[in-house]
């Protein structure tokens, strides 16, 4: 099976304009999470989706937001954007029913940097 | 609260030396996962193995081998005879019913030299 795919691979936008990153779970695989990675806070969790509905956020400004859809790939988008919002950002797919205890894989990640 | 600390930021060793990483974490939750992912300079995180609360049993997969101890709440990785592939950065997690999915620790650079 073909691994989790994400596009762009990286992107350079300058502050205050909007990104929209792309996931393509593995096939079968019906949740996605997105994960935001810095140097200074680590590896922290956005959100996830399961069967297109919203089932878990972390601690980020509304801002943050994403979708599911019906293939199960995802989309995150991040508006308004602030220099801090530079980072890797990572996408995983469960193996399971999306229950917090499955083994997620994750995508290479887009490296977004904000100038 | 949920946390996991890897207080080695980063290692080096020589080539063909036998090297682990710590991972301690703290839950109140009884139904638990540990894992273990290994992120090389391409950035995606590869999944190395998963471990349940209840299954103390060591593991060991070639030259890799974990030690799960509840006691001391501690999920090691032992890396035996190191590679200069196997240079990377390594993250534990931990997830349980309480959490946000994954809870990371801030990860340990492993860095093999030939």
């Amino acid at each position: 099976k073909a691994g989790v795919t994400q596009t762009p691979r990286y992107l350079i936008k300058t502050r205050g304009q909007q990104v929209t990153l792309s996931c393509s779970p593995i096939s079968g695989h019906r949740s996605v999470s997105w994960y935001q990675q810095t140097p200074g806070q680590g590896l922290q969790f956005l959100f996830e989706y399961f069967s297109e509905t919203q089932r878990n956020k972390g601690n980020f400004p509304g801002r943050f937001s994403g979708r599911q859809f019906s293939n199960s790939r995802s989309e995150m988008n991040v508006s308004t954007l602030e220099l801090g919002d530079s980072a890797l950002y990572l996408c995983a797919s469960d193996d399971g029913q999306g229950a917090s205890t499955d083994t997620q894989y994750f995508g290479p990640g887009t490296r977004l940097t904000v100038l | 609260a949920q946390k996991v600390t890897q207080a080695q930021t980063e290692i080096s060793v020589v080539e063909k030396e036998d090297v682990t990483l710590d991972c301690v974490y703290e839950t109140r939750d009884t139904t638990y996962y540990l894992f273990w992912y290994k992120q090389p300079p391409s950035g995606e995180l590869v999944f190395l193995i998963r471990r349940n609360s209840f299954d103390e049993q060591n593991e060991i997969s070639g030259r890799y081998s974990w030690n799960f101890q509840k006691s001391t709440s501690s999920f090691n990785f032992t890396i035996t005879a190191s590679q200069v592939v196997d240079s990377a950065v390594y993250f534990c997690a931990l997830s349980s019913s309480g959490t946000y999915k994954y809870i990371f620790g801030t990860g340990t650079r492993l860095k093999v030299l030939a």
